[in-house]
């Protein structure tokens, strides 16, 4: 059964701060996404990692793919408040298929 | 929003009803996917469909059925709810934009008493 771990499981940080969400997997993937949701909404497509090494970066957000560590992470530089949401990864373990297993979510609060 | 929708938005039935949940796109996916969300779980997938009458299971699929008769809607029936089946559900679509993204509806509240 493929797990993923994401932590913290919630994050409170400042304006202006550096942090890093970590997903972790526990089985053979090359393909990861990072989704936002906004509290009682649908959930947003950030980034899809499809290699080992990838790195995506929009605007304050990076995010990079670790494979042979299974091993992704979300960087966020110099938080602002609209940064404040959830924030899902989710493996493909169809290789492919896009059978996604989510993580349970880290709730990030940014505050002023 | 890939042009989806879901119906109704929100629903509260009571235990032993069935009920179905309507996703329609407009953009010619042909991957749809139906997930639920609850706390403490991420979203988990029920099932999904790869082509007009080409269904399979996800993880969650126990109590559900689907049916994709045309291209643009995928139903999700529960035939006899109960109240672990409530829930929020999202339909996705795998597709444009993007061709390896999912992108997914406005989802459904369930409630089941």
């Amino acid at each position: 059964e493929l797990k993923v771990e994401q932590n913290p499981l919630f994050l409170s940080m400042q304006e202006g701060k550096n942090y890093t969400i970590y997903c972790n997997y526990s089985t053979t993937s090359d393909r990861l996404y990072w989704y936002r949701q906004d509290p009682g909404k649908s959930l947003e497509s950030l980034f899809v990692l499809l290699s080992n090494g990838a790195v995506k970066q929009e605007g304050r957000l990076m995010a990079s793919l670790d494979t042979k560590a299974r091993l992704s992470t979300l960087h966020i530089t110099a938080a602002v408040h609209d940064l404040s949401a959830t924030y899902f990864c989710a493996v493909d373990w169809s290789f492919g298929n896009e059978k996604l297993t989510f993580g349970t979510g880290t709730r990030l609060t940014i505050i002023p | 929003d890939a042009g989806i929708t879901q119906s109704p938005r929100h629903k509260v039935t009571e235990t032993g009803t069935p009920v179905t949940l309507r996703c329609h796109q407009t953009e010619n996916h042909r991957y749809m996917y139906w997930y639920r969300q609850d706390p403490g779980h991420g979203l988990r997938l029920i099932h999904y469909s790869y082509g007009v009458k080409d269904t399979d299971k996800g993880e969650v699929s126990d109590g559900y059925s689907v049916s994709r008769s045309k291209t643009e809607d995928f139903l999700l029936t529960l035939e006899s709810a109960t109240s672990s089946q409530t829930s929020v559900y999202f339909c996705a679509v795998k597709g444009s934009p993007s061709p390896d993204t999912q992108y997914f509806g406005p989802g459904t509240r369930l409630t089941v008493l």
